[in-house]
């Protein structure tokens, strides 16, 4: 059972263009909602985060949209460029009351290219 | 300050031999995690640890033991590996802080079992 459906597989965008990727969840106990950057030969790194408290975080070019009503969450890339071309993962956990958490529950990534 | 480090890189393995793959951490992280990665499947937590002495089984445990007995260490072993453990394994790290819950990654070591 996949706990984190991710869409789609792949993805080209035009440069300047608006790079969107979903994600929906299933279990209601998930209560941090990671996005992880992964280029090739690297391992995955940490690009922007949520908790279910806040609909929506904005860093830069990236926001999260988080929806938990229909359990959804969702990856914007503003002005996208070349160089955000790799592997985007979204992931889930349940974090512990003392701090830390579970470990992460990842989609199965979507390949996105940036077209100059 | 390396960060997360994964020792070996590469490994060719035989079926039914054994190895052991090292990872290490300088930023006094309490948890450690172990994931495999392959293709079109995105990354799977195999075990993980949340201290010192301490492990517990994630998504796809079989085939696999880990041991945590230093804090800066996670050693995960595969003691009769099989084709089906060809894959790239990552390490990760995270603080055990409620304001905090990045998981910081290795490079990874691409495993090959014929």
């Amino acid at each position: 059972q996949q706990q984190v459906k991710q869409s789609p597989q792949s993805l080209i965008v035009q440069k300047g263009g608006i790079s969107i990727i979903n994600c929906a969840y299933e279990n209601t106990a998930f209560d941090y909602f990671p996005w992880y950057q992964q280029f090739p030969g690297k391992g995955p790194a940490l690009l922007i985060a949520i908790r279910p408290d806040v609909s929506e975080k904005k860093e830069g070019r990236f926001t999260i949209s988080f929806n938990k009503s229909a359990k959804q969450f969702s990856l914007h890339i503003m002005d996208s460029q070349p160089g955000d071309s790799a592997t985007y993962f979204c992931a889930a956990s349940t974090m512990y009351s003392g701090g830390g958490a579970d470990g992460l529950t990842f989609g199965k990534g979507t390949h996105l290219i940036i077209q100059p | 300050n390396a960060g997360v480090t994964q020792t070996p890189k590469f490994r060719v393995l035989k079926t039914g031999q054994s190895m052991t793959l090292l990872c290490a951490q300088d930023m006094n992280h309490e948890y450690m995690y172990w994931y495999r990665q392959d293709p079109g499947m995105g990354l799977r937590l195999i075990h993980y640890s949340v201290g010192e002495g301490t492990t517990a089984k994630g998504e796809v445990p079989d085939g696999y033991n880990v041991s945590r007995l230093k804090k800066q260490n996670f050693l995960l072993g595969l003691e009769s590996a099989a084709p089906s453990q060809t894959s790239v394994y990552f390490c990760a790290s995270s603080y055990q802080a409620s304001s905090s819950y990045e998981q910081y990654f290795g490079p990874g070591t691409r495993l090959t079992v014929t």
